[in-house]
């Protein structure tokens, strides 16, 4: 079945303990990338890849890392977490990031910060 | 920047109505625009997909209409159901590939 998955997807964690949430996708897709969601505000893109090595900024990347060393993963990396990164975090995926391209959606991570 | 707002933030309706869901932007110069349900504990899954060439598109009890020049987009449901009860969101695709959501509507079905 094609789909993305996300692990964990809950997570309580503490201010300043290193986590990481993985992302995969089974689809071959070349473009990857993570949302997180606020109530209010909708979903922020917080960074993005092109393809394997390739990885930009979206609107919201402070406190956040990545990286794209096989092209199915995608983990998502807070180095230092803080309460203000509590929310509902997804990854997406599409076959090749131009521009309409359909995104595939995970089924997201909730993660709280005390 | 593009800024797209979703009106009202929850709504509830007596099962079997119809009723429609706004969507709307600041920005016209978009490329296409979605509808995505997102039901609790699960991801987005996508509705319609209208390119800005378009005026509508239709899936099963579902129309979606994009007039483009107004910035607005609705969704319209049919004869609605309570297994129709989720959040939707709406999502616009700008002529860089940039993609902004609105904060969705919750929509709520009573049998």
């Amino acid at each position: 079945e094609a789909q993305v998955t996300q692990n964990p997807r809950y997570l309580i964690t503490v201010t300043g303990k290193k986590l990481t949430v993985t992302c995969s996708q089974n689809m071959n897709h070349e473009y990857m990338s993570w949302y997180r969601q606020d109530p209010g505000l909708g979903l922020r893109q917080i960074y993005y890849s092109m393809n394997v090595e390739v990885t930009d900024k979206g609107d919201v990347p402070e406190g956040y890392k990545v990286s794209r060393k096989e092209k199915r993963n995608f983990p998502l990396i807070l180095e230092s977490p803080s309460p203000n990164q509590t929310s509902l975090y997804f990854c997406a995926s599409s076959l090749s990031g131009t521009l309409g391209d359909t995104q595939y959606f995970g089924p997201g991570t909730r993660l709280t910060v005390l | 920047k593009q800024e797209v707002t979703q009106i009202p933030a929850a709504l509830s309706v007596p099962e079997g109505e119809n009723l429609v869901l706004n969507c709307s932007f600041t920005d016209s110069a978009i490329y296409n625009l979605q509808w995505f349900r997102q039901d609790p504990g699960k991801g987005l899954t996508s509705l319609l997909l209208i390119q800005s060439s378009q005026r509508e598109q239709t899936s099963g009890r579902l129309n979606a209409s994009l007039d483009k020049s107004s910035g607005r987009s609705t969704l319209y449901i049919a004869a609605s159901q309570p297994g129709d009860s989720a959040t939707y969101l709406c999502a616009v695709v700008n002529n860089n590939n940039d993609m902004r959501f609105g904060a969705g509507t919750r929509l709520t079905v009573k049998p």
